[in-house]
């Protein structure tokens, strides 16, 4: 298992800010990723977070828009950039051993934008 | 076409009744399968997973799953539902592609009610 940190838990921004989400996992990880998940809706994958590299995106999601950093095998931040209403939704971040295994999810941060 | 189909987005049961929440995955979808739920206002939890061996597998809380090969199904059962399951329960898979990706389903919403 692992357990997994994210900060902030929520919060409340101005369109065209920016907020960095960071996630702590308290183990060594193979795999990052990067989930959001629209009010009422299920999770939808933005990214894998590579460590070392750049992030492999998702269809519809781009890295000017979600920059994404892993400095290491247990930390990575996304950003969203020049934020608008539409971006509010619960970001999540999961981890995984193994490639065909299960992944564990973070608690979430809850962003609202204004 | 959905990868992940799931198709009741809520479903109403009384305390101590069973219930099943189906789900159904298309071809794009490996037979690494899984089941998460997320309580208001927390991260996924995994459930059951489903990777090899047994078509029955048991998870947590008493929840179970069957996997159906012929049916592309992954039905979740549990015999007696409690009003601490009320809670969104999401189906997922990994895709047929070389690349690690979790595909969710729609979500369905377990409500128990005395």
């Amino acid at each position: 298992s692992a357990v997994i940190s994210q900060k902030p838990s929520r919060d409340i921004c101005q369109r065209g800010t920016s907020l960095t989400i960071q996630c702590q996992v308290d183990s060594q990880v193979t795999m990052m990723f990067w989930y959001r998940q629209q009010p009422g809706q299920s999770l939808t994958l933005i990214a894998t977070a590579n460590q070392g590299s750049e992030a492999t995106y998702e269809s519809g999601f781009v890295i000017d828009k979600f920059p994404i950093s892993r400095p290491n095998l247990t930390f990575s931040t996304l950003t969203v950039s020049n934020m608008s209403p539409e971006d509010s939704s619960i970001y999540l971040c999961s981890v995984s051993h193994n490639p065909l295994d299960e992944q564990f999810f973070g608690p979430g941060t809850r962003l609202t934008v204004l | 076409a959905q990868s992940v189909t799931q198709l009741d987005s809520q479903v109403p049961v009384f305390e101590e009744a069973p219930v099943e929440l189906r789900c159904n995955y298309s071809s794009s979808v490996s037979v690494y399968l899984f089941w998460y739920v997320q309580y208001p206002n927390q991260g996924l939890q995994l459930l059951l997973k489903y990777l090899s061996g047994s078509t029955l597998v048991k998870g947590i809380n008493g929840f179970e799953a069957e996997f159906n090969k012929s049916q592309t199904s992954f039905h979740l059962r549990k015999p007696s539902v409690h009003i601490s399951d009320t809670a969104e329960y999401f189906c997922a898979g990994l895709m047929n592609t070389g690349f690690q990706k979790l595909v969710f389903g729609t979500g369905t919403r377990l409500l128990v009610s005395p």
